[in-house]
């Protein structure tokens, strides 16, 4: 079955630290990924996407993430957060091979400390 | 560029009550995918629509249905409403490749 694993529900940073979330999938095929951020309320704002190729994928809001099939991760890094930053995100992965269906993680809270 | 539109914002309804929810998707998107969310499932699928036909489908009870129209317009109905179908609905619009875009979700609170 798949599966996105993000194994922190919390993660508490100071303004202007960098930044690193986890996703880990279990996926039978090849999958495409991306890393939705939700604020309070509000829909999901898609900040990047992997589909193929260069396995390092920019995003907007200066965020990046980088895709390592050997190690099924895709970890979303910032290199300096900001206090509007703050929200909830989300890593989903989906796959031609099932539809245009996406498997979400279960979220990482992101706080930002002044 | 218009985003994905969902109306109505907010709803509350009463159990036993059908609620029909709307999604207009971003023009030229032909897909159309309806998602749950709640504090304790998460984000589920619920189904997909493309040029009016549903291509996938989610775990959900019969009472969860959706349609789509010519104009790639969808909504998706929720009968006999429960409890437990509080939650935020979230449609996402996409064209292939370009990824899934979201709308702000309909808050619907059934008590």
């Amino acid at each position: 079955a798949q599966s996105v694993t993000q194994p922190d529900i919390h993660i508490t940073v100071s303004e202007g630290a960098s930044l690193e979330l986890r996703c880990n999938y279990s996926y039978g095929a090849t999958p495409y990924l991306f890393w939705y951020v939700q604020s309070p309320g509000q829909g999901l704002q898609l900040l990047l996407k992997y589909f193929s190729g260069d396995t390092l994928v920019q995003g907007i809001k200066g965020f990046e993430a980088e895709f390592k099939r050997s190690q099924s991760s895709f970890n979303l890094r910032k290199p300096s957060v900001h206090w509007s930053d703050a929200a909830e995100y989300f890593c989903a992965v989906g796959s031609m091979e099932y539809g245009n269906k996406l498997v979400f993680g279960a979220g990482t809270i992101l706080r930002v400390k002044s | 560029k218009a985003g994905v539109t969902q109306t109505p914002r907010y709803l509350i309804k009463t159990r036993g009550q059908q609620v029909t929810l709307s999604c207009s998707p971003i023009s030229g998107h032909r897909s159309v995918s309806w998602y749950q969310q709640t504090p304790g499932q998460g984000l589920q699928f619920l189904f997909e629509y493309f040029s009016e036909t549903q291509r996938n489908k989610g775990n959900f009870p019969g009472r969860f249905s959706g349609r789509q129209f010519s104009n790639s317009r969808s909504e998706m109905n929720v009968s006999t409403l429960e409890l437990g179908d509080s939650a935020l609905y979230l449609c996402a619009s996409s064209a292939g490749s370009s990824g899934y875009t979201f709308g702000s979700g309909t808050r619907l609170t059934v008590v």
